[in-house]
Protein backbone atom coordinates (compact mmCIF):
# COMPACT_ATOMS: atom_id res chain seq x y z
CA UNK A 1 0.00 0.00 0.00
CA UNK A 2 1.06 3.54 -0.89
CA UNK A 3 1.85 5.45 2.30
CA UNK A 4 3.95 7.23 4.58
CA UNK A 5 6.43 5.88 7.28
CA UNK A 6 7.64 7.41 10.37
CA UNK A 7 9.74 5.38 12.77
CA UNK A 8 10.01 4.92 15.93
CA UNK A 9 6.59 5.63 16.74
CA UNK A 10 7.84 6.21 20.14
CA UNK A 11 11.81 7.44 21.02
CA UNK A 12 13.37 8.78 24.33
CA UNK A 13 16.67 11.11 24.05
CA UNK A 14 19.23 11.51 26.64
CA UNK A 15 20.74 14.94 27.65
CA UNK A 16 23.00 15.91 25.13
CA UNK A 17 22.18 13.38 22.71
CA UNK A 18 21.43 14.19 18.76
CA UNK A 19 18.43 11.75 17.90
CA UNK A 20 16.81 10.82 14.18
CA UNK A 21 13.60 10.53 13.03
CA UNK A 22 12.93 8.58 9.71
CA UNK A 23 10.30 9.06 7.57
CA UNK A 24 9.72 7.08 4.06
CA UNK A 25 7.08 7.61 1.42
CA UNK A 26 6.08 5.55 -1.34
CA UNK A 27 4.06 7.80 -3.40
CA UNK A 28 6.43 9.72 -5.66
CA UNK A 29 5.67 12.71 -3.96
CA UNK A 30 8.08 15.81 -4.56
CA UNK A 31 7.69 17.37 -1.77
CA UNK A 32 7.69 16.57 2.06
CA UNK A 33 7.63 18.30 5.45
CA UNK A 34 8.11 18.00 9.01
CA UNK A 35 5.57 19.40 11.70
CA UNK A 36 6.20 19.47 15.60
CA UNK A 37 3.16 19.62 17.01
CA UNK A 38 2.40 20.63 21.05
CA UNK A 39 -0.25 20.07 22.75
CA UNK A 40 -2.83 22.99 22.29
CA UNK A 41 -0.70 24.66 20.07
CA UNK A 42 -0.92 23.16 16.67
CA UNK A 43 1.09 22.13 13.92
CA UNK A 44 4.13 24.36 13.80
CA UNK A 45 6.56 23.90 10.61
CA UNK A 46 10.16 22.68 11.23
CA UNK A 47 11.47 22.10 7.44
CA UNK A 48 10.14 20.91 3.85
CA UNK A 49 11.94 19.82 1.25
CA UNK A 50 10.62 20.30 -2.79
CA UNK A 51 12.81 18.66 -4.32
CA UNK A 52 16.30 16.18 -3.58
CA UNK A 53 19.22 17.58 -2.51
CA UNK A 54 17.10 21.24 -1.49
CA UNK A 55 15.46 22.19 1.83
CA UNK A 56 14.26 24.94 3.54
CA UNK A 57 13.69 26.28 6.83
CA UNK A 58 10.24 26.24 8.44
CA UNK A 59 9.12 28.77 11.20
CA UNK A 60 11.15 26.83 14.09
CA UNK A 61 14.32 25.23 12.18
CA UNK A 62 16.80 26.14 15.33
CA UNK A 63 17.80 22.50 16.87
CA UNK A 64 17.14 20.73 14.09
CA UNK A 65 18.68 19.39 10.94
CA UNK A 66 17.43 17.44 7.48
CA UNK A 67 18.68 16.23 4.82
CA UNK A 68 16.96 15.14 1.34
CA UNK A 69 19.50 12.60 -0.60
CA UNK A 70 16.51 10.59 -1.80
CA UNK A 71 12.96 11.42 -2.99
CA UNK A 72 11.61 8.71 -1.23
CA UNK A 73 13.20 10.15 2.41
CA UNK A 74 13.41 12.80 4.49
CA UNK A 75 15.01 12.11 8.04
CA UNK A 76 14.87 14.78 10.76
CA UNK A 77 17.64 14.70 13.27
CA UNK A 78 16.79 16.44 16.36
CA UNK A 79 20.07 18.16 17.51
CA UNK A 80 21.04 18.59 21.64
CA UNK A 81 20.86 22.14 20.84
CA UNK A 82 17.34 21.50 20.66
CA UNK A 83 16.41 22.30 24.56
CA UNK A 84 12.82 21.91 24.76
CA UNK A 85 12.38 18.66 22.50
CA UNK A 86 9.65 16.90 23.74
CA UNK A 87 6.80 16.47 21.27
CA UNK A 88 4.97 15.05 18.99
CA UNK A 89 6.62 15.04 15.03
CA UNK A 90 4.90 13.98 12.02
CA UNK A 91 6.29 14.12 8.59
CA UNK A 92 4.08 14.36 5.73
CA UNK A 93 4.67 14.32 1.58
CA UNK A 94 2.84 15.84 -1.18
CA UNK A 95 3.04 17.62 -4.12
CA UNK A 96 3.54 21.10 -3.99
CA UNK A 97 0.87 22.33 -6.06
CA UNK A 98 -2.41 22.85 -3.91
CA UNK A 99 -3.99 19.72 -5.71
CA UNK A 100 -1.94 17.04 -4.53
CA UNK A 101 -2.85 17.58 -1.00
CA UNK A 102 -0.52 16.81 1.82
CA UNK A 103 -1.02 13.23 3.68
CA UNK A 104 0.77 12.63 6.95
CA UNK A 105 2.51 9.79 8.66
CA UNK A 106 1.54 7.76 11.81
CA UNK A 107 3.80 10.27 13.99
CA UNK A 108 6.81 9.65 16.32
CA UNK A 109 6.51 10.78 20.01
CA UNK A 110 9.82 12.10 21.42
CA UNK A 111 10.48 12.63 25.29
CA UNK A 112 13.18 13.44 27.22
CA UNK A 113 14.91 10.72 30.06
CA UNK B 1 2.08 36.50 7.74
CA UNK B 2 -1.11 34.61 7.13
CA UNK B 3 -3.08 33.19 9.36
CA UNK B 4 -5.99 30.42 10.31
CA UNK B 5 -8.87 30.60 13.03
CA UNK B 6 -10.62 28.10 14.71
CA UNK B 7 -12.41 27.81 17.48
CA UNK B 8 -10.76 25.37 20.17
CA UNK B 9 -14.06 23.43 21.32
CA UNK B 10 -17.21 21.88 20.03
CA UNK B 11 -19.59 19.49 21.65
CA UNK B 12 -22.58 17.67 19.85
CA UNK B 13 -25.33 15.01 20.37
CA UNK B 14 -25.26 11.77 18.61
CA UNK B 15 -27.46 11.71 15.67
CA UNK B 16 -26.88 15.92 15.19
CA UNK B 17 -24.74 17.87 12.60
CA UNK B 18 -21.61 19.13 13.81
CA UNK B 19 -20.25 22.53 11.93
CA UNK B 20 -16.79 23.56 12.04
CA UNK B 21 -15.97 26.86 11.48
CA UNK B 22 -12.27 28.37 10.01
CA UNK B 23 -11.46 32.05 8.61
CA UNK B 24 -7.87 32.17 7.26
CA UNK B 25 -6.31 35.90 6.26
CA UNK B 26 -4.24 35.29 2.86
CA UNK B 27 -6.74 36.56 0.44
CA UNK B 28 -4.58 34.46 -2.26
CA UNK B 29 -5.01 30.73 -0.75
CA UNK B 30 -5.47 28.50 -3.55
CA UNK B 31 -7.03 25.33 -1.93
CA UNK B 32 -8.49 24.94 1.58
CA UNK B 33 -8.19 21.46 3.50
CA UNK B 34 -9.82 19.59 6.44
CA UNK B 35 -8.15 17.15 8.40
CA UNK B 36 -8.84 15.03 10.85
CA UNK B 37 -6.86 13.90 14.11
CA UNK B 38 -7.40 10.90 16.40
CA UNK B 39 -5.69 10.30 19.57
CA UNK B 40 -1.81 9.40 19.04
CA UNK B 41 -2.65 9.67 15.10
CA UNK B 42 -1.32 11.40 12.22
CA UNK B 43 -3.56 13.85 10.64
CA UNK B 44 -6.10 12.46 7.95
CA UNK B 45 -6.90 14.61 4.77
CA UNK B 46 -10.62 14.55 4.96
CA UNK B 47 -11.51 16.97 2.06
CA UNK B 48 -9.91 20.12 0.13
CA UNK B 49 -11.49 22.65 -1.90
CA UNK B 50 -10.29 24.64 -4.57
CA UNK B 51 -10.72 28.21 -4.17
CA UNK B 52 -13.23 29.02 -7.38
CA UNK B 53 -16.03 26.70 -5.58
CA UNK B 54 -18.27 27.52 -3.34
CA UNK B 55 -19.19 24.16 -1.80
CA UNK B 56 -17.77 20.37 -1.99
CA UNK B 57 -20.02 17.04 -0.47
CA UNK B 58 -19.23 14.01 -0.01
CA UNK B 59 -21.47 11.57 2.11
CA UNK B 60 -21.79 13.00 5.37
CA UNK B 61 -19.56 16.02 4.83
CA UNK B 62 -20.20 19.14 3.16
CA UNK B 63 -17.62 22.07 3.04
CA UNK B 64 -18.71 25.77 2.30
CA UNK B 65 -16.43 28.66 1.26
CA UNK B 66 -17.71 32.35 1.73
CA UNK B 67 -14.11 33.71 -0.55
CA UNK B 68 -15.06 37.47 0.30
CA UNK B 69 -15.28 36.62 3.80
CA UNK B 70 -12.52 34.12 4.24
CA UNK B 71 -14.66 31.81 5.95
CA UNK B 72 -14.90 28.12 5.92
CA UNK B 73 -17.02 25.71 7.49
CA UNK B 74 -17.33 21.94 7.76
CA UNK B 75 -20.76 19.99 8.41
CA UNK B 76 -20.86 16.75 9.01
CA UNK B 77 -24.39 15.00 9.20
CA UNK B 78 -25.76 12.45 11.51
CA UNK B 79 -22.54 13.05 13.99
CA UNK B 80 -21.10 9.77 15.54
CA UNK B 81 -19.30 8.71 18.26
CA UNK B 82 -16.28 8.15 15.78
CA UNK B 83 -16.55 11.36 14.74
CA UNK B 84 -14.84 12.68 17.91
CA UNK B 85 -11.30 14.15 17.17
CA UNK B 86 -9.82 17.33 16.57
CA UNK B 87 -10.18 18.60 12.84
CA UNK B 88 -7.35 21.18 11.58
CA UNK B 89 -8.57 23.64 8.76
CA UNK B 90 -5.44 24.69 6.38
CA UNK B 91 -4.41 26.68 3.50
CA UNK B 92 -2.05 27.40 0.85
CA UNK B 93 -1.61 29.17 -2.15
CA UNK B 94 0.68 28.06 -5.02
CA UNK B 95 3.66 26.49 -3.99
CA UNK B 96 3.44 27.19 -0.17
CA UNK B 97 3.28 24.95 2.56
CA UNK B 98 0.42 24.50 4.29
CA UNK B 99 -0.66 26.84 7.28
CA UNK B 100 -3.09 25.16 10.07
CA UNK B 101 -5.57 26.15 12.35
CA UNK B 102 -4.86 25.06 15.87
CA UNK B 103 -7.81 22.77 15.67
CA UNK B 104 -11.24 22.36 17.19
CA UNK B 105 -11.43 19.50 19.31
CA UNK B 106 -15.37 17.85 18.56
CA UNK B 107 -16.95 15.95 20.99
CA UNK B 108 -19.70 13.55 19.82
CA UNK B 109 -22.08 12.83 23.68
CA UNK B 110 -24.13 9.45 22.96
Amino acid sequence: DGGITQSPKYLFRKEGQNVTLSCEQNLNHDAMYWYRQDPGQGLRLIYYSQIVNDFQKGDIAEGYSVSREKKESFPLTVTSAQKNPTAFYLCASGGYTGNQPQHFGDGTRLSIL
Amino acid sequence: GEDVEQSLFLSVREGDSSVINCTYTDSSSTYLYWYKQEPGAGLQLLTYIFSNMDMKQDQRLTVLLNKKDKHLSLRIADTQTGDSAIYFCAENSGNTPLVFGKGTRLSVIA
